[in-house]
């Protein structure tokens, strides 16, 4: 079945750590997104890229970077210069503008 | 005034009842409409989307479009128990941009 993999679906960062959560979709989507939702918040947007080798920032981009090199994944860090980062990280894919995302099963990100 | 607003609630209907959950949207060139519902802990799932203005029907749920009146609209028809989730309302702006309202928590009571 098609879908998005998010893994871990866990994790605890320690002060001052960099850590990777992964993200991989076999949808053939050209669009990947990741956003961050906080306890009875909203969605917010770190990073999107609509093809590989290209992303853009989102609206609360700082301390985290991205990367695109294949069309399936779509990894986000998560980096010691980000000083609030627990959260709920979703990452999204959709296969044009104007359609849908499918969302990934999600990773909690815990600062201990 | 928030791009896209939602009443957080909790909205609360007896089972077997119209659900009603509603959004509005302050781009007037905005093109395309979805609802997403987030059950407690999981990831949101896209239920409906919606084009273009009037009704659309997908089993129990209808999504209707006002374009003139910058409204869109949910409505869970015989709600069920497993209907109570947060459900959020997404809008794609002129400029090509998602942006999802904060959601309404809806409770379904037995």
């Amino acid at each position: 079945d098609g879908g998005i993999t998010q893994s871990p679906k866990y994790l605890f960062r320690k002060e001052g750590q960099n850590v990777t959560l992964s993200c991989e979709q076999n949808l053939n989507h050209d669009a990947m997104y990741w956003y961050r939702q906080d306890p009875g918040q909203g969605l917010r947007l770190i990073y999107y890229s609509q093809i590989v080798n290209d992303f853009q920032k989102g609206d609360i981009a700082e301390g985290y970077s991205v990367s695109r090199e294949k069309k399936e994944s779509f990894p986000l860090t998560v980096t010691s210069a980000q000083k609030n980062p627990t959260a709920f990280y979703l990452c999204a894919s959709s296969n044009r503008e104007n359609y849908g995302y499918t969302f990934g099963s999600g990773t909690r990100l815990t600062v201990v | 005034q928030k791009e896209v607003e939602q009443n957080s609630g909790p909205l609360s209907v007896p089972e077997g009842a119209i659900a009603s959950l509603n959004c509005t949207y302050s781009d007037r060139v905005s093109q395309s409409f979805f609802w997403y519902r987030q059950y407690s802990g999981k990831s949101p799932e896209l239920i409906m989307s919606i084009y273009s203005n009037g009704d659309k029907e997908d089993g129990r749920f209808t999504a209707q479009l006002n374009k003139a009146s910058q409204y869109v609209s949910l409505l869970i028809r015989d709600s069920q128990p497993s209907d109570s989730a947060t459900y959020l309302c997404a809008v794609i702006t002129g400029g090509f941009k998602t942006i999802f309202g904060a959601g309404t928590r809806l409770f379904v009571k037995a």
